[in-house]
């Protein structure tokens, strides 16, 4: 399965940018880059994918290396809605779109 | 409506019992998935149904059975459990096909079993 590298564990302070990120040297060309996020005791959450170009949506930005081999999903402005633990997933083509969860990163904010 | 239903949010059973998981999307979506979580663990896939078929079985042991009665439905039949299957059982969906690669998936809130 295609693994992915994070941080255990991050700390922001509220309002302020976060990056985080995310080594998957072991991609092939047909993989997507997913980012999700698990608040506690809910259930994982989209937040971003993207395949080889930068994407923007309303939650967050995806940074993808000119290689591919690592990315960095960026919150803007952290919230203390926004501590929570972030999965960086490589969704393979040739695995029936699997989507396999690598450990994460655990984000906590400070006010 | 944009969301993954599951029901029930909690449940209790004993080794010998048997009981159903269900979960319900309204979204279109043509595949949907089970994944299990252990407390401080990354969630772990356990099936796959694409299209009402089951394409992906992760070597789930057999007392769990899963079943996709329509595009909308999709259920975990638990029999013969053991204290070790205890956890957050979660449903997601996405779009199916090739067509897939491209969309994210949508969870639900999970259920969440004890074995007692």
């Amino acid at each position: 399965d295609a693994k992915t590298t994070q941080p255990n564990s991050m700390e922001s302070n509220e309002e302020e940018p976060v990056h985080l990120p995310c080594n998957h040297s072991t991609i092939s060309g047909t993989d997507y880059i997913h980012w999700y996020r698990q608040l506690p005791s809910q259930g994982p959450e989209y937040v971003i994918h993207g395949l080889t170009s930068n994407v923007n949506n309303r939650m967050a930005s995806l940074a993808i290396a000119e290689d591919r081999k690592s990315s960095t999903l960026i919150l803007h402005r952290a919230t203390l809605r926004d501590a929570a633990v972030y999965y960086c997933i490589l969704k393979r083509y040739n695995q029936g779109g699997k989507l396999i969860f690598g450990q994460g990163t655990e984000l906590s904010v400070k006010p | 409506d944009t969301e993954v239903t599951q029901t029930p949010k909690h449940l209790v059973m004993g080794m010998t019992n048997k009981k159903s998981l269900k979960c319900e999307q309204h979204m279109g979506h043509r595949a949907m998935y089970w994944y299990k979580q252990k407390a401080k663990k990354p969630p772990e896939l356990m099936f796959v149904y694409s299209y009402e078929k089951l394409s992906i079985n992760e070597s789930v042991p057999s007392r769990f059975s899963p079943e996709c009665p329509n595009s909308s439905l999709l259920n975990l039949h638990l029999h013969a459990l053991q204290p070790e299957d205890s956890a957050l059982y979660l449903c997601a969906s996405s779009q199916g096909g090739k067509g897939a690669f491209d969309y994210g998936y949508t969870f639900g809130s999970g259920t969440r079993l004890t074995v007692v």
